[in-house]
């Protein structure tokens, strides 16, 4: 079955150092998207992205944060300068449709980002 | 402003038994409706899902769950809990005029399964 992947699984940085989270999206799908979960709270909506552009983004993500798709296989959250409010885990998710369309986003297991 | 409210933190209950979760959502429009489970290490599993139509839907591992306009619910329920159903449940609400995937998360609930 296909399936997200993402990497590192586990990233441990330096207050103000720059972080890249990758994402492998199911082949056909078309949206893309990045949650993230801080210890014990909600999965919160990042980002999302469609037709190499983002579609919507939450005030969460602010100039700090910025998405890519370098080729046509990867997708990938950068985040500056990381700051301790940053550590969480971070899902990656891909859908054939926008949920609009009725459409399933699949969730990566997350890459968990601890700043320190 | 959209919410979903689980007011089950955590819920144990003994294998066989069974099981519902609570799920109640704030939205103002027909949302779409969603439950994701996810065990230690894993990522987010879809379960199930409604759109429109039949307000029972199944899903996968014998789960299904009920939408309840009135009530503003979704709970989620299986009649036989299973050791292999101990896991985070969450609940999520998804807007229907939107394109963009931006699903709205509940606090999730996590269940103990006791042999």
């Amino acid at each position: 079955e296909p399936e997200v992947t993402q990497t590192p699984s586990h990233q441990v940085t330096q207050m103000g150092q720059e972080v890249i989270l990758r994402c492998v999206p199911i082949s056909n799908h078309l949206y893309f998207y990045w949650y993230r979960q801080i210890l014990g709270q909600k999965v919160e909506f990042l980002v999302s992205f469609y037709n190499n552009e983002i579609s919507e983004k939450s005030e969460i993500f602010d100039d700090q944060f910025s998405v890519e798709r370098p080729d046509g296989s990867n997708f990938t959250l950068k985040i500056r300068s990381t700051k301790l409010e940053d550590s969480a885990m971070y899902f990656c998710a891909s859908s054939a449709t926008g949920t609009g369309k009725a459409g399933e986003l699949f969730f990566g297991e997350g890459s968990r980002l601890t700043v320190l | 402003a959209q919410s979903v409210t689980q007011p089950d933190i955590h819920i144990t209950v003994s294998e066989g038994a069974s099981l519902e979760l609570r799920c109640n959502y704030s939205y103002g429009a027909t949302p779409y409706l969603f439950w994701y489970v996810q065990s230690p290490g894993q990522g987010l599993q879809l379960l199930l899902k409604y759109f429109s139509g039949d307000t029972l839907v199944q899903g996968i591992k014998g789960f299904e769950a009920e939408f309840k306009r009135s009530q503003s619910s979704f709970n989620l329920r299986k009649p036989s809990v299973h050791w292999s159903d101990a896991a985070e449940y969450f609940c999520a609400v998804g807007e229907m005029s939107s394109n963009t995937g931006k699903l709205i998360f509940g606090q999730g609930t996590t269940l103990q399964v006791k042999p």
